[in-house]
């Protein structure tokens, strides 16, 4: 079966520290995967989404970027963290075009 | 663009009371619909899903109508437990081509 993994749980950074956030699907090969940030008593914000090695597409400009180096890795990373990127970041990823999402556990950003 | 909208939490019920939490969207074709929940400090859990039209999905004593007439998939359930206590998410992505999910806001269930 298919398993979706992403780390840290938890991370507290000062501001202007730097940011590595770590997603990886099991049991599928090419799937699509997708970052979003969840705010605080807000709903979900796609951030960006890859339909393959190299290939990202990012849904709003912002501090953040993302790359996928391999077929089931997915990380999103910050060079200068800001107070405003604090929030609960999810993975998710689908198989295929139009398909629903399975999303990770979570990770929860705290910037001070 | 496509849009969902729900209706605002939160939705403070005793256990035993039957739930409905609205759910109303807007495309520009025949979306497929879901509805996801998120329980305290997880990720998201696709609860239920349809594809089309008078389609209805169920799970956990959770359903949905896919209602095309009124552009809605209001959820519902009987009979809540405490441990339905949870965010609800309502979501649409579009059948044709590629498209990423469409989420609502999210309605938050308190169940004592």
């Amino acid at each position: 079966s298919q398993t979706i993994h992403q780390w840290p749980a938890t991370l507290v950074q000062p501001v202007g520290s730097p940011l590595s956030l770590e997603c990886t699907v099991e049991g599928t090969s090419n799937p699509n995967l997708y970052w979003y940030r969840q705010a605080a008593g807000r709903g979900l914000q796609l951030l960006f989404y890859s339909v393959g090695i190299g290939q990202i597409s990012s849904e709003v400009p912002q501090n953040l970027s993302a790359s996928r180096p391999q077929d089931r890795q997915f990380i999103l990373s910050s060079k200068k963290l800001l107070l405003s990127d604090s929030g609960f970041y999810l993975c998710a990823w689908s198989a295929e075009e139009a398909g629903e999402l399975f999303f990770g556990e979570g990770s929860r950003l705290t910037v001070l | 663009g496509d849009s969902v909208t729900q209706m605002e939490g939160p939705v403070t019920l005793s256990e035993e009371a039957f739930l409905t939490i609205n759910c109303t969207y807007t495309a520009t074709g025949y979306p497929s619909l879901f509805w996801y929940v998120q329980y305290p400090g997880e990720g998201l859990q696709l609860l239920l899903k349809a594809t089309k039209a008078d389609d209805k999905g169920s799970n956990k004593g959770f359903e949905a109508t896919y209602r095309k007439e009124t552009t809605s998939f209001h959820l519902e359930k009987g009979s809540v437990q405490v441990s339905d206590s949870a965010v609800y998410f309502c979501a649409l992505v579009m059948n044709s081509g590629y498209s990423t999910l469409t989420f609502g806001k999210g309605t938050m269930l308190l169940v004592s």
